[in-house]
């Protein structure tokens, strides 16, 4: 059965850093395409980070320079290293499994997600 | 960047009510569109990928159709458990998630 379960999230002030992991199990993330996906309070779903199985990686413009997404084959674990945060960054934070049909890509398999607030 | 637009925002519908809703992208994404239902407090579901590929587990009520820039997805006869809120996503050019569509109960 294929689970994803986030951890790390918390109330860091602004400027702080805060790592957040997704643990995998079901499937190999190293052999996927996994990405982050946030949702301020209230608010809609925003795409934040990618990597494919060959290791690329792409941002969103709001947290470009920012942000790094990673993963450890070792643990099968995605993680999100996030700097510099902002007041903005405050979201509920998924990670998920990006399938691809023929090139399409899709989200089929989601986190309960972490909640992550910045706040002085 | 490809921006998507849902309409409406919300929409009341009743049991059994056939519910449209249409998602448009800014420039031709071909078919590379997906479909979320999420409800309170839940991660997103899968609906439909590629525009119209049911996902594995979905009721057949949901059905999805477009190409290019325009997209909709219809629920045929809705259902008490289908009341949650509906995202388009583009795959095309990394991922923008549209706005959300809200069915509530009339």
């Amino acid at each position: 059965e294929v689970q994803l379960v986030e951890s790390g999230g918390g109330l860091v002030q602004p400027g702080g850093s805060l790592r957040l992991s997704c643990a995998a199990s079901g499937f190999t993330v190293s052999s996927n395409y996994m990405s982050w996906v946030r949702q301020a309070p209230g608010k809609g779903l925003e795409w934040v980070s990618v990597i494919y199985s060959g290791g690329s990686t792409y941002y969103a413009d709001s947290v470009k320079g920012r942000f790094t997404i990673s993963r450890d084959n070792s643990k099968n674990t995605l993680y999100l290293q996030m700097n510099s945060l902002r007041a903005e960054d405050t979201a509920v934070y998924y990670c998920a499994r990006d399938n691809n049909y023929y090139g399409h890509g899709y989200f089929d398999y989601w986190g309960q997600g972490t909640l992550v607030t910045v706040s002085s | 960047d490809i921006q998507m637009t849902q309409s409406p925002s919300s929409l009341s519908a009743s049991v059994g009510d056939r519910v449209t809703i249409t998602c448009r992208a800014s420039q031709s994404i071909s078919s590379y569109l997906n479909w979320y239902q999420q409800k309170p407090g839940k991660a997103p579901k899968l609906l439909i990928y590629a525009a119209s590929s049911l996902q594995s587990g979905v009721p057949s009520r949901f059905s999805g159709s477009g190409s290019g820039t325009d997209f909709t997805l219809t629920i045929s006869s809705l259902q008490p458990e289908d009341f949650a809120t509906y995202y388009c996503q583009q795959s095309y050019t990394t991922f923008t998630f549209g706005p959300g569509t809200k069915v509530d109960i009339k």
